[in-house]
């Protein structure tokens, strides 16, 4: 089955510990995206990646790192997490370019913060 | 200033209004635009994208962009309970090296509920 998993799907850590929140695809999908849901806010991107090794900060990167060795995996890193990271983490898939192409979203993550 | 700003509602219209969301932005290299639709619990999934000023349709769907005007539309006919969900609208901007379209910029939402 065609799919974007994300893991895990709920969490609850304390402020400073490192994190990571891994994004998996099998559809041999180019781009691939974190985004953060917070209430009133909607979606903000943190992170995308067009390509292996090539990755580009979106509106709210500050706090969170990502790599991209392998095409279908984009983790999201939290080195120093903090309070005003607690939310619902979405990752996303697109064939190409997100322009004319659909976007595949993972269940979420969501990631608390005390 | 947000660079793109939706009425977050809530929306309550009675089945088989017509509904009409919309989405003001301020940045005018924005490329493609787009409206999700966010169910409670679930991911957005794509409902529509334009990318040219004017209108498209799709079924129950059309989506209308006024460059000119910075604005887009979605409008829902014969509106059903299961459009009750979240709609997003998002556009698709360069990054900052100007080198690729792959930032993509959310509004804030809009609740819908449409009751029987």
């Amino acid at each position: 089955e065609a799919q974007v998993t994300q893991n895990p799907r709920y969490l609850i850590t304390v402020t400073g510990k490192k994190l990571t929140v891994t994004c998996s695809q099998n559809m041999n999908h180019e781009y691939m995206s974190w985004y953060r849901q917070d209430p009133g806010l909607g979606l903000r991107q943190i992170y995308y990646s067009m390509n292996v090794e090539v990755t580009d900060k979106g509106d709210v990167p500050e706090g969170y790192k990502v790599s991209r060795k392998e095409k279908r995996n984009f983790p999201l890193i939290l080195e120093s997490p903090s309070p005003n990271q607690t939310s619902l983490y979405f990752c996303a898939s697109s064939p190409l370019g997100i322009g004319a192409n659909e976007q595949f979203f993972g269940p979420g993550t969501r990631l608390t913060v005390l | 200033q947000k660079e793109v700003e939706q009425d977050p509602g809530p929306l309550s219209v009675p089945e088989g209004a017509i509904v009409s969301l919309n989405c003001t932005y301020s940045n005018s290299a924005f490329q493609y635009f787009m409206w999700y639709r966010q169910y409670s619990r679930k991911g957005p999934e794509l409902l529509m994208y334009t990318y040219s000023s004017g209108n498209k349709e799709d079924g129950r769907f059309t989506a209308q962009v006024d460059k000119s005007s910075k604005y887009i539309s979605l409008f829902i006919r014969d509106s059903q309970p299961s459009d009750s969900a979240t709609y997003l609208c998002a556009m698709v901007g360069r990054n900052a090296g100007g080198t690729s379209y792959g930032k993509l910029t959310f509004g804030q939402g809009t609740i819908l509920t449409v009751h029987p």
